[in-house]
This record gives structure tokens, sequence and C-alpha cells, in this order.
């Protein structure tokens, strides 16, 4: 199992331009989780998908961000016309299921919007 | 409203000395809480859990409601254990996330 898998780990984007962020969660893991990280500040929650559906959003900017989890393929974070505050480390976890369970991290892909 | 506390940003002790990082939540329910660790270039990963009141690598951190505290603790802290540590409690709002603290960078000088 080779644990949550993130890409890119390093993505540069000018401003305006779109990012898409990959997460393949662990085998046998229908939980996903984004976490974004701004410098010097902790993990603030995003979003929380199960397989083709978003269950908590509640973290999420209201414009330009946006999350899937399909059927088949990894969850993606995609964030459109990036500006400069949305430099940071994302992180995207993964679980079998909430409540005491272990939740596993990927290593993080961090935006640079140039 | 669903909250984890972590004041200290930064701590730095010695190797030897005794190492607590504090961790205070806010939460209505009956409270699930973690503490995760992230060493330098790694992943987050699960230090330890209320729940199965374990110690890993020496630490332990017990739950104390009256305080509404889970503090982290290590009697002899090691030169490894310098990393970025994370208090998290599960929210059950609808469906159930984790909502974490702000971190604590702990460095051990030798």
């Amino acid at each position: 199992n080779a644990g949550v898998m993130q890409n890119p780990r390093h993505l540069v984007r000018r401003r305006g331009q779109e990012a898409r962020l990959r997460c393949s969660p662990m085998k046998g893991h229908s939980h996903v989780y984004w976490y974004r990280q701004l410098p010097e500040e902790g993990l603030k929650f995003m979003v929380y998908l199960q397989k083709e559906n978003i269950i908590d959003e509640s973290g999420m900017p209201k414009e330009r961000f946006s999350a899937e989890f399909p059927k088949e393929g990894p969850s993606i974070l995609r964030i459109q016309q990036v500006v400069r505050g949305d430099s940071a480390a994302y992180f995207c976890a993964s679980s079998q299921d909430l409540g005491g369970t272990e939740a596993f991290f990927g290593q993080g892909t961090r935006l640079t919007v140039v | 409203a669903q909250r984890v506390t972590q004041p200290e940003k930064l701590l730095s002790v010695f190797k030897g000395a005794p190492v607590e990082l504090k961790c205070n939540y806010s939460y209505s329910g009956s409270p699930e809480l973690f503490w995760y660790v992230q060493y330098s270039r790694q992943r987050l990963q699960l230090l330890l859990r209320h729940i199965s009141r374990e110690s890993i690598k020496g630490f332990t951190a017990d739950l104390n409601k009256g305080e509404t505290s889970f503090h982290l603790k290590k009697p002899f802290a090691q030169e490894e254990d310098s990393a970025m540590y994370y208090c998290a409690l599960i929210v059950f709002q609808g469906a159930q996330k984790l909502v974490f603290g702000q971190g604590t960078r702990l460095t051990i000088n030798p």
C-alpha cells in the first residue's frame, strides 16, 4: 500500500491560471479530506468528500475553489484564476471512516503563485 | 464554536529536559482528540489518540475534560523529537471532520 499520493509536490502558477491538485487515497479508503496550510499557520479544513459526493465543504472559499472525488481516479482540488494569496501547502488525507480511526496524510502539494 | 488552541507556536527545550506541548479545545460534544506529528520533509502522521491511551515514542497525553485540555508530554526530550506537532479534534457537524490547532514547532537543543 503506497499510502496517500499527492501530485504534483510543487506547482508554480502565474496569477490568473488554474491549479489542479491531485490526491489518490490509500487503497480501500473512500473518505478524502483536503486541508490548506498557509505560511506560519496551522492546517485549515477545506472539504470532505466521499466517492462522487461532497459531504462537507464548509471550509472551501466560495469562489474559484472546487473539489471532486469521482468514482474512478483521484480526488481533484481545482483552483481557478489563482491569486498570490492562494500560495500555500495543500494536504490531502484519507480514511476508511472517521470515528476514532486514523486519517493518513499525503506529503502535500506546495502551490506558489507568481 | 468548535476550536483547538495550541498557545505556543514555538517551543525550545534542551535534550533530556521534560516537554509539554499545550492543547486546549472547545467542543460541546464528547471529544475525540489526537496528536499528529510532522517531521522535517515528511508527511503528517498520527502520534497518538486519547481513546487508546497509549504511549508512543515516550509521549503521553491525558484528556482533562474539566480543563478542556489534551496536553502532550514527554519526561525526557530527545533530539529526534524536533518536529511540528498538531493537536486535532474530531467534530461532528452533520459529517465528521478533523479540526486542527495551529501547531507547535518543537526544537530540541543538544
